[in-house]
């Protein structure tokens, strides 16, 4: 069984960049037909993609957040990581990691547990 | 604003049959799969319907997924107390350079 799980700090200053690492385990990141990606969850509000890499590091990103983002995978350690820079009160969110099955299923099939950051001073 | 709209609520009795909406564009739900997803309190994200109509291995039948032309619809039917949760429709977008897109979630009360 496949299981991810965030860690980061919980909370971040206004301008600041968030960094957030999932690790995944029960399966390797290396293996192909997959792509890691990274979702949040404003408050009060929907789910917002922010992107996805292979475990070969192609990335893509969502448009709208495209030129604040980062998303890099360390197959060494089973991880992928999320930096998000100049944040402000809106990126304020619980933050996912999600797998998404490319070959098969075609969409989402498994996630972390989430991790809530606040951005304040 | 979420680009697929969904209501924002939905109730019923335990044994009922409920159905969740998720509406769309051509861009998303016309041209592409629809995804459900079953949020609990205090769990994670959970896929319940993928490509429309398919249920993962371990999901109950009593959920059920359709999609006609820019629209798509969740069944649940014998609903239970521990469906009570939030439920998220989601597909890919093809607009600019592709994007997932989700619903705003309903969240589903059972009575």
């Amino acid at each position: 069984q496949v299981q991810l799980q965030e860690s980061g700090p919980g909370l971040v200053k206004p301008s600041e960049t968030l960094s957030l690492t999932c690790t995944v385990s029960g399966g390797s990141i290396s293996n192909g037909g997959y792509y890691w990606s990274w979702i949040r969850h404003h408050p009060g509000k929907g789910l917002e993609w922010i992107g996805y890499i292979s475990y070969s590091g192609s990335a893509y990103l969502n448009p709208a957040l495209r030129s604040r983002v980062i998303i890099s995978v360390d197959t060494s350690k089973n991880q992928f990581s999320l930096e998000l820079s100049s944040v402000t009160a809106a990126d304020t969110a619980v933050y996912y990691c999600a797998r998404v099955d490319s070959s098969n299923i075609g969409g989402f099939d498994y996630w972390g547990q989430g991790s809530l950051v606040t951005v304040s001073s | 604003q979420s680009v697929l709209t969904q209501p924002p609520s939905a109730s019923g009795t335990p044994g009922q049959r409920v159905a969740i909406s998720c509406s769309g564009s051509t861009s998303n739900i016309g041209s592409n799969y629809v995804y459900w997803y079953q949020h609990l309190p205090g769990t994670a994200p959970k896929l319940l319907i993928y490509r429309n109509d398919q249920r993962p291995s371990g999901v109950p039948d009593r959920f059920s997924g359709s999609k006609s032309g820019t629209s798509a619809s969740l069944a649940i039917s014998g609903l239970r107390s521990e469906d009570e949760g939030d439920y998220y429709c989601a597909a890919w977008d093809n607009s600019l350079t592709g994007l997932w897109v989700f619903g705003g979630g309903t969240k589903l009360t059972v009575l």
